[in-house]
């Protein structure tokens, strides 16, 4: 069955570096998305993407976050400059159409130090 | 403010119960409602999605979507031990490109 995947599954970085998520959508999905879960919180909406651009974005993707598609299967969140409050679970999503069920990949945990 | 509320419980039922999950949202145009649960540590897992009025039933599952009062559930047969882990309600809201998590509920289910 196909599935989403993400890499790295555990990221740890020092404050102000720059660190990439990567995600590995289904190969028929079109809609992309990004969501973060500190722990012990809900899971927030960060972005989703379509058609090669940002679709919409969350008042937590700031000049600080970035997404990418760099070929026909990666999508990449990149972290600019990495703070404390940055650290959470980094879910990547993808679903086949607008509306549609979405499906998430393990996640990525992010620690800053 | 767009919003999706949950109770947070936990919500503890005995095995071979029916648990009964709510969520209420509060974008009057959501089109697609989402029931999720999540185990400790791990991603999300799709269970049902749900996108007009009525009910939907997939196995032990349940959803129940009411857009006048806007009020979506989940009802879960003969629930197990298993199933014991937070439920979560997601809405797409407005124009369908983002997705509004609600806190969840933590479910348990005694054997």
């Amino acid at each position: 069955e196909p599935e989403v995947t993400q890499t790295p599954s555990h990221q740890v970085t020092q404050m102000g570096q720059e660190v990439i998520l990567r995600c590995v959508p289904i190969s028929n999905h079109l809609y992309f998305y990004w969501y973060r879960q500190i722990l012990g919180q809900k899971v927030e909406f960060l972005v989703s993407f379509y058609n090669n651009e940002i679709s919409e974005k969350s008042e937590i993707f700031d000049d600080q976050f970035s997404v990418e598609r760099p070929d026909g299967s990666n999508f990449t969140l990149k972290i600019r400059s990495t703070k404390l409050e940055d650290s959470a679970m980094y879910f990547c999503a993808s679903s086949e159409a607008l509306l549609d069920e979405q499906f998430f990949g393990p996640g990525t945990r992010l620690t800053v130090l | 403010q767009k919003e999706v509320e949950q109770n947070s419980g936990p919500l503890s039922v005995p095995e071979g119960a029916i648990a009964s999950l709510n969520c209420t949202y509060s974008d009057r145009v959501s089109q697609s409602f989402f029931w999720y649960r999540q185990y400790s540590g791990k991603s999300p897992e799709l269970i049902m999605s749900i996108y007009s009025n009525g009910d939907k039933e997939d196995g032990r599952f349940t959803a129940q979507l009411n857009k006048a009062s806007q009020y979506v559930s989940l009802l879960i047969r003969d629930s197990q031990p298993s199933d014991s882990a937070t439920y979560l309600c997601a809405v797409n809201m407005g124009g369908g490109f983002k997705t509004i998590f609600g806190a969840g509920t933590r479910l348990f289910v005694k054997a």
